[in-house]
């Protein structure tokens, strides 16, 4: 079954620090996207990403924040200086096409992100 | 205003039986859908069950149907037959806009169940 990869599975990084989150999704899909969940709560949207451009980015997704599909596989998610509050779980996920009916999400196994 | 609200953070039900999860939803858009997630304690997002706007037919994928009523802005999970390994976190999710490219989907705050043997 084919499937998202996300690395790393847990990055503990400094506050101030650069990260970034690697993705390979599904290797037919077109639509790509990052989602966050802070721990015991719900999974919050970040950007998706169409076409080599962000088609949708929610208000969580500043300045700080960017992605890139650097090469044909890779989807990559970059922090660039990190906050306490960026510590969160987060999903890659990607779908054939415009979700809905027998497009769906499919989300990768998350990357823990945790901010000292 | 929330776009979706799972009004029941916790629900505990007996092995073998059926339990609803409630989901309501918020929006202005004629054309929209409707997913449920799960998220077992290891933390992945499963896909379970999809149901479009313009669908008469609700939506069912094996133990799982969606219990969907439009006027009323709800879409409920029903799961038949729980089993232990439905213990997990289950999240309501909506997928809004028609354009191309527009591909925000929100979630809600979730409803963690608990099978008892």
């Amino acid at each position: 079954e084919p499937e998202v990869t996300q690395t790393p599975s847990h990055q503990v990084t400094q506050m101030g620090q650069e990260v970034i989150l690697r993705c390979v999704p599904i290797s037919n899909h077109l639509y790509f996207y990052w989602y966050r969940q802070i721990l015991g709560q719900k999974v919050e949207f970040l950007v998706s990403f169409y076409n080599n451009e962000i088609s949708e980015k929610s208000e969580i997704f500043d300045d700080q924040f960017s992605v890139e599909r650097p090469d044909g596989s890779n989807f990559t998610l970059k922090i660039r200086s990190t906050k306490l509050e960026d510590s969160a779980m987060y999903f890659c996920a990607s779908s054939d096409g415009p979700v809905g009916g027998a497009n769906v999400l499919t989300f990768g196994a998350g990357s823990r992100l945790t901010v000292l | 205003a929330q776009k979706i609200t799972q009004t029941q953070p916790g629900m505990f039900v007996q092995e073998k039986e059926a339990v609803t999860l409630d989901c309501t939803y918020d929006t202005s858009d004629q054309s929209y859908g409707l997913f449920w997630y799960k998220q077992p304690s290891s933390g992945e997002m499963i896909f379970l069950i999809y149901q479009g706007s313009y669908d008469e037919q609700n939506a069912t994928e094996g133990r799982y149907s969606l219990n969907f009523q439009k006027a009323r802005k709800s879409a409920n999970l029903v799961i038949s037959a729980s089993q232990l390994g439905d213990s997990a976190m289950y999240f309501c999710a909506m997928r809004e806009g028609t354009d191309w490219g527009y591909q925000k989907v929100t979630f809600g705050t979730g409803t963690k169940l608990q099978v008892i043997p």
